[in-house]
């Protein structure tokens, strides 16, 4: 298993466009996590799957957020209409049990200009 | 609200120093994990303590978990550049979902 991948590594965007960012998870893990981090802070909690289904999300992820597990597989988080305040490093992971130590991406950086 | 608050914020050392950093809270946590992250990376997960008391070694890294699990420390004996990075720490949310990091303690080593 290669790990948790993401796509794409960075992505700069004009403000009011829409961006889609991929996570792949390690296949045997059924937790997927989106967080969100921005320089100076630690990760911060946006969304949780397990499986296919979307159990739980922050008050941080906005209507333009929306985040999908289709299948149960890789997963997909969307922004719309980007703004300036959505720049940060967009990190996924996922894990067997919340216990259990998470396994991180890359993490994608997202610059709106 | 859960919170994790760690400190330093920040620290610059020479290589062969000692340091210890520290996360805290005023919630009680069924177990804590630290994280070391490297500019550009995902974090990576160093350990995860479960008991009250509990302390585990990692090689020059030591871990402690408070007895009344509201605290944790990881020391770091002779340090090397090879340290340097952001050290977090975590911990599940009350609702068992999800962990909550810390901001962080960004370490520099210099040769």
């Amino acid at each position: 298993d290669t790990g948790v991948s993401q796509d794409p590594r960075h992505k700069i965007t004009k403000r009011g466009q829409n961006v889609t960012f991929r996570c792949d998870p390690i296949s045997e893990h059924n937790r997927l996590y989106w967080y969100r981090q921005t320089l100076g802070q630690g990760p911060e909690f946006l969304t949780y799957f397990q499986n296919e289904a979307q159990l739980e999300k922050s008050r941080l992820l906005s209507d333009r957020f929306s985040a999908e597990r289709p299948k149960g597989s890789f997963s997909t988080l969307e922004i719309q209409r980007t703004e300036q305040g959505d720049s940060a490093m967009y990190l996924c992971a996922s894990s067997l049990a919340y216990r259990d130590g998470y396994t991180f991406g890359s993490g994608t950086r997202l610059t709106v200009v | 609200t859960q919170l994790l608050e760690q400190s330093p914020q920040f620290l610059s050392i020479q290589e062969g120093e000692n340091l210890t950093v520290y996360c805290n809270s005023s919630s009680v946590f069924s177990s804590l994990q630290w994280y070391r992250q490297e500019p550009g990376e995902g974090p990576v997960l160093l350990v995860t303590v479960v008991t009250g008391g509990e302390v585990k070694k990692l090689k020059r890294l030591t871990f402690q978990f408070g007895d009344a699990r509201k605290d944790s420390s990881l020391h770091i004996t002779a340090a090397q550049p090879g340290d340097t990075g952001l050290y977090l720490c975590a911990g599940p949310n009350q609702a068992g979902t999800a962990l909550i990091f810390g901001k962080g303690t960004t370490l520099s080593v210099s040769s």
